[in-house]
């Protein structure tokens, strides 16, 4: 059972590249969130999937798109990278409709854009 | 103004003290959670609670729904505790407020 799985794991990007970071889950969650933590600011939701099929932005969505390509995979693409969008980006998971359940996290993805 | 505030934000500590992080909320919430983040690390969650008390180990962690309040001890500390410990909590729909984390540092 390999829960939340993220790749890449580092990504050194040039200003107005493009990259698209994957992340899939085995654990027949229904909510997917992507996040970016950035130094004495916490974890801050970029975009939020609760089922296949649907996204929601998150407090700072602007310059990534999201693709819920089905209920195990959700993926977040940057167009044209820009230096402020160097952060370690964090996917979730976690059941839908239940009160008390967790989030699984990836490892983390550390996107430096120069 | 984040709707969950840790303190402190940085704490070092002497191997065998007692630790306490605390967290406070302002808004609703199904459950809260508190994770840990290793350096260059993951995320990992060491407790989900909605009331009351849970202990696994060395670690406890407590909440008090009315005054919007958890905190997560540590007793007999270890170097290997080092890391950041982030309080999360889960509002009334599907997303997750966190607060800024905690760098906690034990010394040998």
């Amino acid at each position: 059972n390999a829960g939340v799985t993220q790749t890449p794991k580092f990504q050194v990007l040039k200003t107005g590249q493009s990259m698209t970071l994957q992340c899939a889950q085995d654990m027949n969650h229904n909510s997917m969130y992507w996040y970016r933590q950035d130094p004495g600011m916490g974890l801050r939701l970029i975009y939020y999937s609760a089922s296949e099929g649907t996204t929601d932005k998150g407090e700072v969505p602007n310059g990534y798109n999201v693709s819920r390509l089905n209920k195990r995979e959700f993926s977040l693409r940057l167009e044209s990278a820009a230096p402020s969008q160097t952060s370690v980006y964090f996917c979730a998971s976690s059941r839908t409709g239940r009160r008390n359940t967790e989030a699984f996290f990836g490892q983390g993805t550390r996107l430096t854009v120069v | 103004k984040n709707e969950v505030e840790q303190s402190p934000q940085n704490l070092t500590a002497q191997e065998g003290e007692f630790i306490t992080i605390n967290c406070s909320y302002s808004v609703g919430i199904s459950a809260l959670h508190w994770l840990q983040q290793h350096p260059g690390g993951g995320i990992v969650s060491l407790f989900m609670l909605s009331s009351g008390k849970k202990k696994h180990g060395r670690l406890i962690a407590t909440i008090n729904i009315q005054e919007k309040h958890s905190s997560l001890h540590i007793t007999a500390s270890h170097p290997r505790d080092s890391a950041v410990y982030i309080c999360a909590v889960r509002g009334t729909g599907n997303q997750f407020y966190f607060g800024t984390g905690t760098s906690l540092t034990v010394i040998p």
